[in-house]
């Protein structure tokens, strides 16, 4: 009930290519659901997140989509550039607690 | 911009040590957390805290675990007798309102028990 679950685990982009990282949740209380973006050796830096309300947020080149009757989120990176190669966490909470995915790590190639 | 600060970068202790990680939360920030992030796993909650007393708490913050806001500035996560899979970064987090539900993380501290 409290999973959530990502994938794939990695993920290879060309340059200017379209990243797609999709998550599933069982628990129909969650109500924030964040992307986070961590580089080797920092912390997760949050990158965009949704409630449920709405079915899409677009923020820059970065674009959550939301299927509330499904359970799914996912993110998509327009453009992707070297830049963005970093891992990629979903969460979900209702909240107090964060409760995150397995992550994917993205490695977008020029 | 404000920012979490954590201290050490990476502590070295041996099994059975007593290790005591520092956070500084943002300034006007009321929740904080510990999370845990086993290398190449994901990360997990540890235990939440607000208003002085923790709000929750995961299976992993057993009672080798323990939290304090020992002043108005700093938050830390002791662990009394390290075992070898306390092992982990840990990062601290802060929260402004609980309605905002935005986490912001610090950098973390590196923790190795050998």
């Amino acid at each position: 009930q409290q999973q959530v679950k990502q994938s794939p685990q990695s993920l290879i982009v060309q340059k200017g290519g379209i990243s797609i990282i999709n998550c599933a949740y069982e628990n129909t209380a969650f109500d924030y659901f964040p992307w986070y973006q961590q580089f080797p050796g920092k912390g997760p830096a949050l990158l965009i997140a949704i409630r449920p309300d709405v079915s899409e947020k677009k923020e820059g080149r970065f674009t959550i989509s939301f299927n509330k009757s499904a359970k799914q989120f996912s993110l998509h990176i327009m453009d992707s550039q070297p830049g963005d190669s970093a891992t990629y966490f979903c969460a979900a909470s209702k909240s107090d607690k964060l409760i995150f995915g397995t992550g994917t790590r993205l490695q977008v190639f020029p | 911009e404000p920012e979490v600060t954590q201290t050490p970068s990476h502590q070295v202790t041996q099994m059975g040590q007593e290790v005591i990680l520092r956070c500084v939360p943002i300034s006007n920030h009321l929740y904080f957390y510990w999370y845990r992030q086993i290398l190449g796993q994901k990360v997990e909650f540890l235990v939440s805290f607000y208003n002085n007393e923790i709000s929750e708490k995961s299976e992993i913050f057993d009672d080798q675990f323990s939290v304090e806001r020992p002043d108005g500035s700093n938050f830390t996560l002791k662990i009394r007798s390290t075992k070898l899979e306390d092992s982990a970064m840990y990062f601290c987090a802060s929260e402004e309102l609980e309605a905002t539900d935005t986490q912001y993380f610090g950098p973390g501290t590196r923790l190795t028990v050998l």
